[in-house]
């Protein structure tokens, strides 16, 4: 299976901040990544396709990036319904995972 | 406008066999390129992809270690079921449903999502 090793697992961040969450695919994957966002209690939503293509309706703060084996998601400037649980998916290969997830959290 | 809904049972037995029943709308599974996938969330919060099935399968891919699940379609009533035998207290968690369609540029992976239902394996 692809391991999809997420980082950081966790950060306390303030509004206005940059953050930078990261995925290292175990093996290369193109760039078949999702990004998704999910609050408690709510299924997750998903932000980013192809590893760089916004979803319609996300706010342009939110941003992709990588190609191979390395991904990035970026929140330029983050506000106060940013602060949620962040996964990424990939679907290169089956079985399709996730990363372990990254909670943001108000400092 | 595109919904799926989970069903079923909220406790089961261990050993017992669980079925989920994914009810959607607003698409079509006896059309190219849709499937709709499972993914399980644990109470500690990893998500796990369970399997899919798409518009011209007899059967939804199963990973390869799980031989435990079974996805199947009922195209007259838009649901797909799933099927997990001899369930342990490790299956415990939210279960998902969610389309996924093969479009080229990968715009449909996973892209809408049911509310999940929370299924507790104890005896």
């Amino acid at each position: 299976d692809i391991q999809m090793t997420q980082s950081p697992s966790s950060l306390s961040t303030s509004l206005g901040d940059r953050v930078t969450i990261t995925c290292r695919a175990s093996q290369g994957i193109r760039n078949d990544v999702a990004w998704y966002q999910q609050k408690p209690g709510k299924p997750p939503k998903r932000l980013i396709y192809a590893a760089s293509n916004l979803q319609s309706g996300v706010p342009s703060r939110f941003s992709g990036s990588g190609s191979g084996t390395e991904f990035t998601l970026t929140i330029s400037s983050l506000q106060p319904e940013d602060f949620a649980t962040y996964y990424c998916l990939q679907h290169n290969l089956y079985p399709w995972t996730f990363g372990q997830g990254t909670k943001v959290e108000l400092k | 406008q595109i919904t799926l809904r989970e069903s079923g049972p909220t406790l089961v037995k261990p050993t017992q066999t669980l079925t989920l029943t994914c009810t959607f709308s607003g698409f079509s599974l006896n059309t190219s390129p849709m499937g709709v996938a499972w993914i399980r969330q644990t109470p500690g919060k990893a998500l796990e992809w369970l399997g899919l099935i798409y518009w011209e399968d007899d059967e939804g891919i199963r990973p390869y270690l799980q031989r435990r699940r079974t996805i199947t379609k009922d195209i007259s009533k838009n649901q797909v079921v799933l099927t997990v035998t001899n369930v342990d207290p490790a299956d415990t968690g939210t279960y998902y449903c969610a389309r996924t369609a093969h479009y080229l540029d990968s715009s449909g992976i996973l892209d809408f999502w049911g509310q999940g239902t929370l299924v507790t394996v104890s005896s």
